[in-house]
Protein backbone atom coordinates (compact mmCIF):
# COMPACT_ATOMS: atom_id res chain seq x y z
CA UNK A 1 0.00 0.00 0.00
CA UNK A 2 1.60 3.31 -1.01
CA UNK A 3 1.91 5.61 1.80
CA UNK A 4 3.34 9.69 1.75
CA UNK A 5 4.67 11.16 4.70
CA UNK A 6 5.15 14.45 5.60
CA UNK A 7 8.02 16.34 7.42
CA UNK A 8 8.55 20.07 8.02
CA UNK A 9 10.02 22.31 10.66
CA UNK A 10 6.49 23.43 12.19
CA UNK A 11 7.15 26.37 13.64
CA UNK A 12 8.88 29.29 11.49
CA UNK A 13 9.71 32.95 11.77
CA UNK A 14 8.24 35.87 9.46
CA UNK A 15 10.96 36.28 5.59
CA UNK A 16 12.13 32.50 6.57
CA UNK A 17 12.61 30.10 3.76
CA UNK A 18 10.94 26.36 5.20
CA UNK A 19 11.41 23.26 3.51
CA UNK A 20 9.42 20.24 3.54
CA UNK A 21 9.82 16.47 3.42
CA UNK A 22 7.43 14.04 1.51
CA UNK A 23 8.82 10.46 1.96
CA UNK A 24 7.23 8.24 -0.32
CA UNK A 25 6.56 4.66 0.83
CA UNK A 26 5.34 1.66 -0.24
CA UNK A 27 5.92 2.09 -4.58
CA UNK A 28 8.46 3.95 -6.25
CA UNK A 29 8.50 7.73 -6.99
CA UNK A 30 9.80 7.02 -10.58
CA UNK A 31 6.95 5.35 -12.18
CA UNK A 32 6.13 7.39 -15.29
CA UNK A 33 2.34 7.82 -15.03
CA UNK A 34 2.31 9.33 -11.77
CA UNK A 35 3.20 12.91 -10.47
CA UNK A 36 3.50 14.09 -7.17
CA UNK A 37 1.73 16.92 -5.61
CA UNK A 38 1.87 19.65 -2.66
CA UNK A 39 -1.18 21.07 -1.13
CA UNK A 40 -1.75 23.60 1.33
CA UNK A 41 -4.99 24.02 3.16
CA UNK A 42 -5.23 26.74 5.98
CA UNK A 43 -7.12 26.81 9.02
CA UNK A 44 -11.00 26.70 8.58
CA UNK A 45 -10.56 27.06 4.45
CA UNK A 46 -10.58 24.85 1.24
CA UNK A 47 -7.31 23.11 -0.35
CA UNK A 48 -4.93 25.04 -2.66
CA UNK A 49 -2.77 23.22 -5.21
CA UNK A 50 0.83 24.65 -4.52
CA UNK A 51 3.18 22.50 -7.14
CA UNK A 52 3.21 19.16 -8.80
CA UNK A 53 6.48 17.90 -9.82
CA UNK A 54 7.53 13.89 -11.80
CA UNK A 55 10.33 11.83 -10.94
CA UNK A 56 12.09 13.42 -13.81
CA UNK A 57 12.29 16.75 -12.64
CA UNK A 58 9.44 18.29 -14.80
CA UNK A 59 7.81 20.71 -12.65
CA UNK A 60 4.28 22.22 -12.22
CA UNK A 61 3.19 25.65 -10.31
CA UNK A 62 0.45 27.74 -9.17
CA UNK A 63 0.40 30.80 -10.85
CA UNK A 64 -0.32 31.96 -7.91
CA UNK A 65 2.64 30.82 -5.69
CA UNK A 66 5.01 30.15 -8.09
CA UNK A 67 7.31 33.39 -7.75
CA UNK A 68 7.90 32.07 -4.41
CA UNK A 69 7.77 27.89 -4.48
CA UNK A 70 10.83 25.46 -5.78
CA UNK A 71 9.69 21.74 -6.02
CA UNK A 72 12.64 18.97 -6.05
CA UNK A 73 12.85 15.25 -6.31
CA UNK A 74 15.58 13.02 -5.21
CA UNK A 75 14.33 9.35 -6.17
CA UNK A 76 17.42 7.96 -4.69
CA UNK A 77 15.48 8.53 -1.42
CA UNK A 78 11.87 7.90 -2.94
CA UNK A 79 11.35 11.48 -1.80
CA UNK A 80 10.14 15.20 -3.00
CA UNK A 81 10.70 18.71 -1.17
CA UNK A 82 8.78 22.10 -1.30
CA UNK A 83 10.56 24.89 -0.23
CA UNK A 84 8.74 28.46 0.25
CA UNK A 85 10.36 31.87 0.36
CA UNK A 86 9.34 35.24 2.23
CA UNK A 87 6.56 32.98 4.27
CA UNK A 88 4.25 35.39 5.90
CA UNK A 89 1.43 34.68 8.41
CA UNK A 90 -0.53 33.91 5.46
CA UNK A 91 1.46 30.93 4.58
CA UNK A 92 0.32 29.03 7.48
CA UNK A 93 -1.62 25.71 6.62
CA UNK A 94 -1.81 22.47 6.96
CA UNK A 95 0.57 21.17 3.98
CA UNK A 96 0.17 17.72 2.33
CA UNK A 97 1.96 15.92 -0.37
CA UNK A 98 -0.25 13.53 -2.32
CA UNK A 99 0.47 11.61 -5.65
CA UNK A 100 -1.05 12.98 -8.69
CA UNK A 101 -2.42 11.11 -11.95
CA UNK A 102 -0.83 12.56 -15.01
CA UNK A 103 -3.56 10.38 -17.04
CA UNK A 104 -6.59 11.65 -15.19
CA UNK A 105 -5.96 14.56 -13.40
CA UNK A 106 -6.50 13.67 -9.62
CA UNK A 107 -5.00 13.06 -6.71
CA UNK A 108 -5.27 9.17 -5.11
CA UNK A 109 -3.12 8.65 -2.57
CA UNK A 110 -2.61 11.49 0.07
CA UNK A 111 0.07 11.86 3.58
CA UNK A 112 -1.68 12.73 6.42
CA UNK A 113 -0.46 16.64 6.25
CA UNK A 114 2.15 18.73 8.35
CA UNK A 115 1.18 22.21 10.04
CA UNK A 116 3.98 24.55 9.11
CA UNK A 117 2.68 27.81 11.37
CA UNK A 118 4.09 31.24 10.44
CA UNK A 119 4.71 33.37 13.72
CA UNK A 120 7.08 35.63 15.34
CA UNK B 1 -7.10 31.75 -10.53
CA UNK B 2 -10.23 31.97 -8.51
CA UNK B 3 -11.72 28.84 -6.58
CA UNK B 4 -14.45 27.13 -7.84
CA UNK B 5 -18.05 28.21 -6.02
CA UNK B 6 -20.10 25.24 -4.15
CA UNK B 7 -22.32 26.17 -1.75
CA UNK B 8 -21.18 26.48 2.19
CA UNK B 9 -23.51 24.16 3.68
CA UNK B 10 -26.15 20.93 2.82
CA UNK B 11 -27.55 18.46 4.74
CA UNK B 12 -30.60 16.02 4.41
CA UNK B 13 -31.99 12.96 6.63
CA UNK B 14 -30.15 9.15 6.74
CA UNK B 15 -31.24 7.56 3.60
CA UNK B 16 -31.70 10.73 1.61
CA UNK B 17 -29.92 12.13 -1.26
CA UNK B 18 -27.68 15.26 -1.14
CA UNK B 19 -26.39 16.99 -4.24
CA UNK B 20 -23.55 19.43 -3.83
CA UNK B 21 -23.20 21.83 -6.93
CA UNK B 22 -19.61 23.56 -8.12
CA UNK B 23 -19.38 26.15 -10.33
CA UNK B 24 -16.41 27.23 -12.37
CA UNK B 25 -15.76 28.68 -15.77
CA UNK B 26 -14.92 27.60 -19.21
CA UNK B 27 -11.71 27.52 -19.02
CA UNK B 28 -12.00 24.81 -16.31
CA UNK B 29 -14.98 22.97 -15.31
CA UNK B 30 -16.60 23.50 -18.90
CA UNK B 31 -13.54 22.77 -20.84
CA UNK B 32 -12.11 19.52 -19.76
CA UNK B 33 -13.92 16.55 -18.13
CA UNK B 34 -11.29 16.61 -15.51
CA UNK B 35 -13.22 17.02 -12.35
CA UNK B 36 -12.63 14.88 -9.34
CA UNK B 37 -14.71 15.16 -5.62
CA UNK B 38 -12.59 15.27 -2.20
CA UNK B 39 -14.57 13.84 1.14
CA UNK B 40 -12.37 15.12 3.89
CA UNK B 41 -13.61 14.16 7.88
CA UNK B 42 -12.00 16.73 10.59
CA UNK B 43 -8.47 16.50 11.02
CA UNK B 44 -8.05 14.00 7.84
CA UNK B 45 -6.50 14.23 5.00
CA UNK B 46 -9.23 14.50 1.82
CA UNK B 47 -9.78 11.52 0.14
CA UNK B 48 -10.74 10.74 -3.42
CA UNK B 49 -14.09 10.16 -4.15
CA UNK B 50 -15.01 11.05 -7.99
CA UNK B 51 -12.62 11.03 -10.92
CA UNK B 52 -13.62 12.34 -14.80
CA UNK B 53 -16.64 13.88 -13.57
CA UNK B 54 -18.32 10.44 -13.00
CA UNK B 55 -15.82 7.67 -12.32
CA UNK B 56 -15.45 6.30 -8.87
CA UNK B 57 -12.38 4.77 -7.55
CA UNK B 58 -12.61 1.14 -6.37
CA UNK B 59 -12.94 1.56 -2.74
CA UNK B 60 -16.18 4.39 -3.17
CA UNK B 61 -19.41 2.96 -2.90
CA UNK B 62 -21.87 3.51 -5.34
CA UNK B 63 -24.38 5.57 -3.46
CA UNK B 64 -21.79 8.59 -4.93
CA UNK B 65 -22.42 9.65 -8.32
CA UNK B 66 -21.14 12.63 -10.10
CA UNK B 67 -22.10 14.23 -13.44
CA UNK B 68 -21.76 17.89 -15.06
CA UNK B 69 -23.45 20.50 -17.60
CA UNK B 70 -22.13 23.12 -18.67
CA UNK B 71 -19.81 25.33 -16.04
CA UNK B 72 -20.99 23.33 -13.60
CA UNK B 73 -20.67 19.92 -12.04
CA UNK B 74 -22.20 17.86 -9.58
CA UNK B 75 -21.54 15.21 -6.61
CA UNK B 76 -25.23 13.56 -5.41
CA UNK B 77 -24.63 11.58 -2.14
CA UNK B 78 -27.82 8.85 -2.48
CA UNK B 79 -28.90 7.13 0.81
CA UNK B 80 -27.03 9.38 3.39
CA UNK B 81 -25.53 7.58 6.48
CA UNK B 82 -24.09 9.14 9.40
CA UNK B 83 -20.32 8.87 7.84
CA UNK B 84 -20.86 10.74 5.20
CA UNK B 85 -21.09 13.94 7.46
CA UNK B 86 -18.26 15.74 6.44
CA UNK B 87 -16.82 18.79 3.74
CA UNK B 88 -16.66 17.99 -0.37
CA UNK B 89 -14.62 19.33 -2.57
CA UNK B 90 -14.23 19.57 -6.11
CA UNK B 91 -11.49 20.10 -8.06
CA UNK B 92 -10.84 20.49 -11.73
CA UNK B 93 -8.02 20.89 -14.15
CA UNK B 94 -7.37 24.37 -15.56
CA UNK B 95 -5.59 24.36 -18.59
CA UNK B 96 -2.11 24.79 -19.99
CA UNK B 97 0.11 24.33 -17.09
CA UNK B 98 -2.12 25.11 -14.70
CA UNK B 99 -2.71 21.71 -12.92
CA UNK B 100 -6.26 22.72 -11.17
CA UNK B 101 -8.33 24.36 -8.58
CA UNK B 102 -10.18 23.43 -5.53
CA UNK B 103 -13.52 24.46 -5.00
CA UNK B 104 -14.32 26.20 -2.11
CA UNK B 105 -16.14 23.48 -0.47
CA UNK B 106 -19.20 22.53 1.16
CA UNK B 107 -19.84 21.16 4.58
CA UNK B 108 -22.87 18.14 4.30
CA UNK B 109 -24.72 17.30 7.64
CA UNK B 110 -26.96 14.36 8.31
CA UNK B 111 -29.64 15.50 10.22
Amino acid sequence: QLQLQESGPGLVKPSETPSLTCTVSGGSITHSAFYWGWIRQPPGKGPEWIGTIHSSGGTYYSPSLKSRVTISVDTSKNQFFLKLTSVTAADTAVYYCSRFNWNALFYDYWGQGTLLSVSS
Amino acid sequence: QSALTQPPSASGSPGQSVTISCTGTSSDVGGYNYVSWYQQHPGKAPKLMIYEVTKRPSDVPDRFSGSKSGNTASLTVSGLQADDEADYYCYSYAGGKNLGVFGTGTKVTVL
